[in-house]
């Protein structure tokens, strides 16, 4: 079945430090991606998304680019700050019509340093 | 910020007791959804929703149960409550119009003893 498969955590990077979090997948066709952030206390919010392959999601500094040649969707910021701290979530849809499911892979946490 | 509530927010309670947690939105989405929390495995989804009275089990679905009796509220009920069912569990909605993205609520987080 579907998978979404993170680099283990915890990190930890001074500020303004570059920042990358390995993300693979493993579905069939081609899902959309996303990363999701979680910051202490809060559900989640969605990051940033691409919907097909090469397509590059960015907000807030952070960028992804989807490559199906890799099954990848890295996500990278080139200089984090303090308020970056927190829980990364990698994440795929699963189902072309009606309710579509994410599947979630296990989350990674960023501590930024001063 | 999408208008979900999750209520409790915090619960306590004893292994064999049912537990109903609540999720309210004010959007008026079809679709919403029920995940856990834990270390290690990210959210996983327990069930889902695509109308009033039309639910569906997701990958975690044992030991809970589910209803949807209208729009604004999906409740999930733990008949009896067992410790592995100790976790942060939240609700998502989505809408049609926006297939691709779930809006999260802020989580509850139950603890069986």
């Amino acid at each position: 079945g579907d998978s979404v498969t993170q680099m283990e955590g915890p990190v930890t990077l001074s500020e303004e430090a570059f920042l990358t979090i390995n993300c693979t997948y493993t579905a069939t066709g081609y899902p959309s991606l996303f990363w999701y952030v979680q910051y202490p206390g809060e559900g989640l919010q969605l990051l940033l998304k691409a919907t097909k392959a090469d397509d590059k999601g960015s907000n807030k500094g952070f960028e992804a680019t989807y490559r199906k040649e890799t099954t990848s969707f890295h996500l990278e910021k080139g200089s984090v700050q303090v308020s970056d701290s927190a829980v990364y979530f990698c994440a795929l849809i699963r189902g072309r019509e009606g309710a579509q499911k994410l599947v979630f892979g296990q989350g990674t946490r960023l501590t930024i340093n001063p | 910020d999408a208008g979900i509530t999750q209520s409790p927010r915090h619960k306590v309670t004893e292994t064999g007791t049912p537990v109903t947690l609540r999720c309210h939105q004010t959007e008026n989405h079809r679709y919403m959804y029920w995940y856990r929390q834990d270390p290690g495995h990210g959210l996983r989804l327990i069930h889902y929703s695509y109308g009033v009275k039309d639910t569906d089990k997701g990958e975690v679905s044992d030991g809970y149960s589910v209803s949807r009796s209208k729009t604004e509220d999906f409740l999930l009920t733990l008949e009896s409550a067992t410790s592995s069912q100790t976790s942060v569990y939240f609700c998502a909605i989505s809408d049609p119009r926006q297939r691709d993205e779930q809006f999260f609520g802020p989580g509850t987080r139950l603890t069986v003893l």
